[in-house]
């Protein structure tokens, strides 16, 4: 079973809708990261964070510890926030730099 | 300022065939990381590199050997290729030794090998 489990799978939506996409995890961690794939394969940091909340424009990130859950939620969304999105634990006890990665969400926004 | 770059970007390889795939990065990070990308699974860490001189091995690393010579560079090399190595390969960085737990990891463009 693998550690990180991130849900939808797949998911479209239409232009301007609330997006949000799952993250739950099995271990204890130190800290959680979510990142973004483009649809030409790069890959970008989106948000690192181990409490709380954050937020960077039309992106929110949430986690709550107790439960082993994170959400990313995208408001307003857009056709250029068409990526997979991949979250990522840093277990505790484990090498501070060794990433457990979920398989990624894949988001379609249409116009 | 180029960040994280990586070379070749596509390569087809025979069964048995060796290749190094390059990687190097102009932001003076400490750490270094080679992962692995295969459809259905997240990614997975080959090697890793805290500094100049030192690597660490990661949760697939068999069939590969990393050599981090400088601080920019860290290459990942193939001594016999094989079908199962088909993968797209990631490099990536981030600014400390082994902090990457509380720090951003900044990736390179990908390299697509696909093993004959």
């Amino acid at each position: 079973k693998n550690e990180v489990e991130q849900s939808p799978q797949n998911l479209t939506a239409q232009e301007g809708e609330f997006i949000t996409i799952n993250c739950s995890y099995s271990v204890g961690i130190s800290a959680l990261h979510w990142l973004q794939q483009h649809p030409g394969g790069g890959i970008v940091s989106l948000f690192m964070l181990s409490s709380g909340k954050k937020k960077h424009g039309r992106l929110i990130a949430t986690i709550n510890i107790q439960e082993k859950h994170s959400s990313l939620h995208i408001t307003a969304s857009h056709p250029r926030d068409s990526a997979v999105y991949i979250c990522a634990v840093i277990p505790h006890g484990g090498s501070n730099y060794k990433l457990t990665f979920g398989k990624g969400t894949l988001l379609t926004v249409n116009p | 300022n180029a960040g994280v770059t990586q070379t070749p970007k596509f390569q087809v390889l025979k069964t048995g065939q060796s290749m190094t795939l390059q990687c190097a990065q102009d932001m003076n990070h400490n750490s270094m990381y080679w992962y692995r990308q295969d459809p259905g699974m997240g990614l997975r860490l080959i090697y890793y590199s805290a500094s100049e001189g030192t690597t660490d091995k990661g949760e697939v690393p068999n069939g590969y050997n990393v050599s981090r010579l400088n601080k920019r560079e860290f290459s990942l090399r193939l001594e016999s290729a094989a079908p199962s190595q088909t993968s797209v390969y990631f490099c990536a960085s981030s600014p400390t030794s082994g902090g990457a737990g509380g720090e951003t990891q900044y990736f390179g463009p990908g390299t697509r090998l696909l093993v004959l």
